[in-house]
């Protein structure tokens, strides 16, 4: 397996924040990034994807590529407690597989 | 956007029996899915490819015997866990890729396995 790490959390903040995740990828080879949310018991749902160096806005959501320091993030700008969920950081690899990170839990305290 | 239909949501078997889940693409031909394992607070683990027409390819440490994957058609792949334990308890998800501009995997509604 291609190597997608993430923080397990969980990460905590005031609502109303901003929640910062993180993500390091081990493989150069990879294409592009993906932010996936998922909630407990539920499939991930795409958040935002990122595959150019520099940051990719998105409404609340800012996806930012470093592709120099293998590196991806995710914010979220004026969280809601409705954004409490794990949140899966995906590489894409030679156009045509997926692999995870083991995700971030975030908790978005009202 | 696809849609990607899996079934059943949940099941529950006895150990040593085998269980099918259907995974379904309702908007578009899919070639190749994607099936996934994930345990309780842990990231999706790919298992393997499933291929339209021929076989599927499966990540090292899974055994293809006990997991075998059937792609019959370009919109339906299957997966039957064989004598299944309780250790392959564990949320079982589809995914299929949608290539254009870019590639997006839509995934599944899941599969709650849990053997007893």
């Amino acid at each position: 397996q291609k190597e997608v790490e993430q923080n397990s959390g969980p990460l905590s903040v005031p609502e109303g924040a901003i929640a910062s995740l993180n993500c390091t990828y081990s493989d150069r080879g990879s294409q592009s990034f993906f932010w996936y949310r998922q909630y407990s018991g539920k499939s991930p749902e795409l958040i935002m994807f990122i595959y150019s160096n520099g940051d990719k806005e998105d409404g609340r959501f800012t996806a930012q590529l470093n592709k120099a320091s293998q590196y991806v993030s995710l914010l979220i700008r004026d969280s809601q407690p409705s954004d409490s969920a794990t949140y899966l950081c995906a590489g894409l690899y030679n156009f045509n597989k997926f692999y995870f990170g083991s995700g971030t839990k975030l908790n978005v305290k009202p | 956007g696809a849609v990607v239909s899996q079934h059943p949501s949940r099941v529950i078997c006895k150990s040593g029996t085998s269980v099918k889940i259907e995974c379904r693409s309702l908007d578009f031909q899919a070639t190749t899915m994607f099936w996934y394992r994930q345990f309780p607070k842990q990231s999706l683990m790919l298992m393997a490819t499933s291929n339209e027409g021929s076989k599927a390819t499966y990540e090292q440490g899974v055994e293809k015997d006990k997991f075998l994957i059937n792609h019959a058609s370009l919109t339906l792949s299957t997966l039957t866990v064989t004598s299944a334990h309780p250790e392959d308890s564990s949320f079982y998800i589809c995914s299929v890729f949608l290539v254009g501009e870019y590639t997006e995997a839509f995934f599944g509604q899941g599969t709650r396995l849990t053997v007893v």
